[in-house]
This record gives C-alpha cells, sequence and structure tokens, in this order.
C-alpha cells in the first residue's frame, strides 16, 4: 500500500525558520487530506487538514497547499519553533472511507 | 479539551489468549475507529463504526477481530487468538462526522 508517500524521513530546520514538509498521493479519488503530529508514547494528535475543493489552508503558523495537479501536498510551519519537534503524517481519505497514511517524517528545530 | 482515552496503555499476552482493548471516544462523536502500527512501519486502517454496526474494514480485520460498543462511550477491539504478528501499537480514533479524527494515545500490544 504506497497510495500515501512522505519521502523524507527526517527534516532539520532552524528556530525561526520555515520547515516545509512535503507528501504525495496516487490515488486520484482522495478528497480530503490531514497532517497529523506525533511525539513519542502519544497518539497522532490532528493539526491541519484541506477538501480537495481548496489549494491552500491556513491556520496560525500552520498551511498546508495542495496541488491536485502533481498529486502533492505540503505543510509550511513558520516560524518554526523547537515544540515543534514531533513526527509528522500526512494522511488522506476518499469520501468517507478510512484515513491512508504516510511513514512520517522526523523534524528537528534546533534551537 | 475533549479527547479519546484507551486503556491499558500496555498489555502484555501469551500468544493465542484473548485480549480486550478499550476505548472511551469523544462523548458527541458519531464515528469510530481501530487503527494499528507495527513498529517501523505505518499506521495502518483495521476497522471503521458507525451507527452501531462494522462501516469498513480492511483486510487485517479478519475473523480473529471483532469490534462492540457495549454501551454508549465505550469501544472495544477483541482479538481472540492473538498472534505474535499481531504485536503492535493500537489507536482508536472518533470523529463527528466526515471532518479529522482524533486519536487516543494508544495501546501497546506485546505478544509472548
Amino acid at each position: 500500500d504506497q497510495q500515501v508517500k512522505q519521502n523524507s524521513p527526517s527534516l532539520s530546520v532552524q528556530e525561526g525558520r520555515i520547515s516545509i514538509l512535503n507528501c504525495d498521493y496516487t490515488n486520484s479519488m482522495f478528497d480530503y487530506f490531514l497532517w497529523y503530529k506525533k511525539y513519542p508514547a502519544e497518539g497522532p494528535t490532528f493539526l491541519i487538514s484541506i477538501s480537495s475543493i481548496k489549494d491552500k489552508n491556513e491556520d496560525g503558523r500552520f498551511t498546508v497547499f495542495l496541488n491536485k495537479s502533481a498529486k502533492h501536498l505540503s505543510l509550511h510551519i513558520v516560524p518554526s519553533q523547537p515544540g515543534d519537534s514531533a513526527v509528522y503524517f500526512c494522511a488522506a481519505r476518499a469520501g468517507a472511507n478510512n484515513l491512508f497514511f504516510g511513514t512520517g517524517t522526523r523534524l528537528t528545530v534546533i534551537p | 479539551e475533549p479527547e479519546v482515552t484507551q486503556t491499558p496503555s500496555h498489555q502484555v499476552t501469551q500468544m493465542g489468549q484473548e485480549v480486550i482493548l478499550r476505548c472511551v471516544p469523544i462523548s458527541n462523536h458519531l464515528y469510530f475507529y481501530w487503527y494499528r502500527q507495527i513498529l517501523g512501519q505505518k499506521v495502518e486502517f483495521l476497522v471503521s463504526f458507525y451507527n452501531n454496526e462494522i462501516s469498513e474494514k480492511s483486510e487485517i480485520f479478519d475473523d480473529q477481530f471483532s469490534v462492540e460498543r457495549p454501551d454508549g462511550s465505550n469501544f472495544t477491539l477483541k482479538i481472540r487468538s492473538t498472534k505474535l504478528e499481531d504485536s503492535a501499537m493500537y489507536f482508536c480514533a472518533s470523529s463527528l462526522g466526515l471532518g479529522p479524527q482524533h486519536f487516543g494515545d494508544g495501546t501497546r500490544l506485546s505478544i509472548l
């Protein structure tokens, strides 16, 4: 099952700079996309989502961009803070169905 | 902020034994889910539950698995005869409608 891919297992960014996390998908039926953040020993925490009818959604320091023609979405965090250090998962869904998750990207924000 | 709670946080069971993982979804949510994550692998969907019945299940969710909502607050996952390969983190999630799913902190299941 490779329907959702996160090709970068890790990313390091200086505090205050922008973090950009990327995600690609293959299923053109996906119409709802989410980003989750996960700390060790905790469950995924919902961050932000976007419907396929939009190409951008913003919530504070977090912005998700969706490029349907490229089947690509990205999460921008600006400015990055040390507390943002975690594993970030991209997930996607077709209609009222279950979520498909990527393998995650470990973000480290260096103070 | 309301949250999904899961118990126990860690369950150790002998192979072949039955295990029940418990979840209390967010109180006004209508859709309930179980996912699992084997160490080093992706989070994988097991089953979704709506209106007191299974709405979707994956290939992983075979006859050894069952779910139940025994009362108005709990949502359980039962594995009838556990196998070594059932060792994983099991996450419960709930959603109000077609919005985001909110996850619990998981139960680590270790099969010996």
